[in-house]
């Protein structure tokens, strides 16, 4: 079974660019979300993807999107990137919803700088 | 809207001694669960111990156990008989149980060290 992994690992931009990170999700995973974690903060969460449908976003401007794709896998993006978006990005899968409980299962993170 | 609370920024525990780590939360839902997740300096989040709130049983996982105290909103995690493998940086979370978007509300982590 293989677990969550994200690419790429590290990226550095500068102010004004995009960026595009991505994640493929758990074997058997319909649901992805997205965190941010700043440096010495914990993980917040960005927004969920479910069946290609966002569902649910955090307090994140417009400029951070999203796309799931049909085999589950996803995109975040981030249009006009500010110094503060400098972070580690973090992806996690699960079964998705019907049940009381899913267990979220995180990737490696990507390491976002902007400079 | 929930909140979670991590008061100790970093702890330290000698090798085969027992450590608690604290944490309160706030939350507005009904049923939720709370969760101990660690994040080692490689990164990965890894779930170490979960307890679903209408279960008065404190959830334990091998080393790992929990106090929770539903009435209090306290949620401590107690390692015992501490590993140097178990330094890393340990989050308290929360989530909604059932219906959708359940995502996880974590609190701002307690580095832990292990001392030989």
């Amino acid at each position: 079974e293989t677990g969550v992994t994200q690419s790429p690992t590290h990226l550095i931009k500068t102010r004004g660019q995009q960026v595009t990170l991505r994640c493929s999700s758990q074997s058997g995973h319909n649901t992805v979300s997205w965190y941010q974690q700043a440096l010495g903060q914990g993980p917040q969460f960005i927004f969920q993807y479910y069946r290609e449908e966002e569902n649910g976003r955090g307090n994140f401007p417009p400029r951070f999107s999203g796309l799931q794709f049909p085999n589950y896998s996803s995109e975040l993006n981030v249009n006009a990137l500010e110094l503060d978006d400098s972070a580690l990005y973090l992806c996690a899968s699960s079964l998705g919803q019907g049940s009381s409980y899913n267990e979220q299962f995180f990737g490696p993170g990507t390491r976002l700088t902007v400079l | 809207a929930q909140t979670v609370t991590q008061s100790q920024p970093e702890m330290s525990v000698q090798e085969a001694e027992t450590v608690t780590l604290s944490c309160t939360y706030d939350t507005s839902e009904s049923d939720y669960y709370l969760f101990w997740y660690k994040q080692p300096p490689s990164r990965q989040m890894i779930l170490v111990i979960r307890q679903e709130a209408y279960k008065q049983q404190n959830a334990t996982e091998n080393r790992f156990s929990v106090n929770f105290q539903k009435a209090a909103k306290s949620f401590s995690l107690k390692i015992s008989d501490s590993q140097l493998g178990d330094a890393a940086m340990y989050f308290c979370a929360s989530s909604r149980a059932g219906g959708s978007n359940y995502k996880l509300t974590f609190g701002k982590g307690t580095l832990l060290t292990v001392n030989p």
